[in-house]
């Protein structure tokens, strides 16, 4: 158990919708990251916040969004749903940026 | 920016024998360098860290990896594998000045036969 808790497991939903994935870090960490796992892309780095702040961005669509809670807990909202978005989200977080990065189980996305 | 090349997708080996996956990595800066292994249906699990220091790192489950500067690589190494072992396992690198996220390759599948 990394510690790292993402909610929901699994979500299916239709093109055009919006979701929102949740993640808790574990306690103590300020640095949270959000990754994409598909089987054309690969694990690909989306966003990283720390303590409330955006640090860095990575290869992020527009239609996606996210941010970081004062509880430090972090939402990724993906709006305008299209096939392609299918595919596993993962959440990670460290204690700072210097430290390794531990992963959360992921929420598996399917688009209808 | 960085990249990161796992020479091979898919690594067989029979119960007991060791193994080595590669991993070579490319960047214009200072990197950490990572090896983590995902299991069907789960997270991501950090094997090992290179942040700096001794070159040969030493990991959990018994894996070790090393460091070479001038050939920019990073292979993980285990000197006799397990049924267990059977996973996908990811070579990372990310910046030393943290203004990034992990960068992966695309990862080996090491299937361990018995």
């Amino acid at each position: 158990d990394s510690g790292v808790t993402q909610t929901p497991k699994h979500l299916i939903t239709a093109t055009g919708q919006r979701v929102t994935l949740r993640c808790s870090p574990r306690s103590g960490d300020l640095s949270v990251y959000w990754y994409q796992q598909s089987l054309d892309q690969g694990l690909q780095f989306l966003i990283q916040y720390y303590n409330g702040e955006e640090r860095a961005k990575g290869n992020i669509l527009e239609r996606f969004s996210a941010q970081q809670f004062p509880d430090l807990h972090s939402e990724l909202n993906l709006s305008s749903l299209e096939l392609g978005d299918s595919a596993l989200y993962f959440c990670a977080s460290s204690t700072s940026t210097s430290q390794p990065q531990h992963f959360g189980d992921g929420t598996r996305l399917s688009i209808l | 920016a960085q990249s990161v090349t796992q020479l091979d997708s898919q690594v067989p080996v029979f119960e007991e024998a060791p193994v080595e996956l590669r991993c070579n990595y490319s960047s214009s800066v200072s990197v950490y360098l990572f090896w983590y292994v995902q299991y069907p249906n789960q997270g991501l699990q950090l094997l090992l860290k290179y942040l700096s220091g001794s070159t040969l790192v030493k990991g959990i489950n018994g894996f070790e990896a090393e460091f070479n500067k001038s050939q920019t690589s990073f292979h993980l190494r285990k000197p006799s594998v397990h049924i267990s072992d059977t996973a996908e396992y990811f070579c990372a690198v990310r910046s030393v000045d943290g203004a990034d996220g992990l960068t992966f390759g695309k990862g080996t599948h090491l299937i361990i036969q018995p």
